[in-house]
């Protein structure tokens, strides 16, 4: 069971715009808290999408953007590419656990 | 350019110790800030944090495992150990090193990951 959640899977056609949730609590996310996103593509490891909730690493697309909003934040992927498939997994800090927490992952299918 | 390489058995027998070393370049984990913390992931399964450790020999742990695991570094080498002492069946999984930025509260470079199965 993870601490935050994420739903499972997401879909969506080549072009349109897909979201992820990230729902965490009142001593993470809740807590002020930054929210990061990752990005794994099967069989590799995991790619920093977003930090600091909005912020994109050099080299990630702009059509990758996050957001932040009491206790969930969300990561919209727009023009969405068959490259886009993947796992993307949410990451915050719990003050409660004093532990780097990660969401359960969503699969994303590119129709 | 940062990189990071996990290093160690591929498969353990169960009840047996485990060590993995990553092996890092680019940065020294003795700049102010710094960290490696050490990632798991079971097959098809969700990401889980399990250790940190700071340029300051500080170290943090997973509540949920924080009996059987133990981080350490050795500066000079630019090696961070992990050991995970009596493995189960259940801790047959990908393990990942990585760098954590001064100051911050993210994993930015990963290592590729090495499998590590837990079988006798």
């Amino acid at each position: 069971q993870s601490v935050l959640t994420q739903p499972p899977s997401v879909s969506g056609a080549p072009g349109q715009r897909v979201t992820i949730s990230c729902t965490g609590s009142s001593s993470n996310i809740g807590a002020g808290y930054d929210v990061h996103w990752y990005q794994q593509i099967p069989g590799t490891a995991p790619k920093l999408l977003i930090y600091g909730n909005i912020n994109r690493p050099s080299g990630v697309p702009d059509r990758f953007s996050g957001s932040k909003s009491g206790t969930s934040a969300s990561l919209a992927i727009t023009g969405l590419q068959a490259e886009d498939e993947a796992d993307y997994y949410c990451q915050s800090y719990d003050s409660k656990l004093n532990a780097y927490v990660f969401g359960g992952g969503a699969k994303l299918t590119v129709l | 350019q940062i990189t990071l390489k996990e290093s160690g058995p591929t498969l353990v027998n169960p009840t047996q110790t485990l060590t993995l070393t990553c092996t890092f370049s680019g940065f020294s984990l003795s700049t102010s800030g710094v960290g490696v913390g050490w990632i798991r992931q079971p097959p098809g399964k969700a990401l889980e944090w399990l250790a940190l450790i700071y340029w300051d020999d500080d170290k943090r742990y997973s509540p949920s495992l924080k009996s059987r695991v133990t981080i350490t570094k050795d500066t000079s080498k630019n090696q961070v150990v992990v050991t995970l002492t009596n493995m189960d069946p259940v801790d047959t999984a990908t393990y990942y090193c990585a760098h954590r930025g001064s100051g911050v509260l993210y994993f930015d470079y990963w290592g590729q990951g090495t499998l590590v199965t837990v079988s006798s």
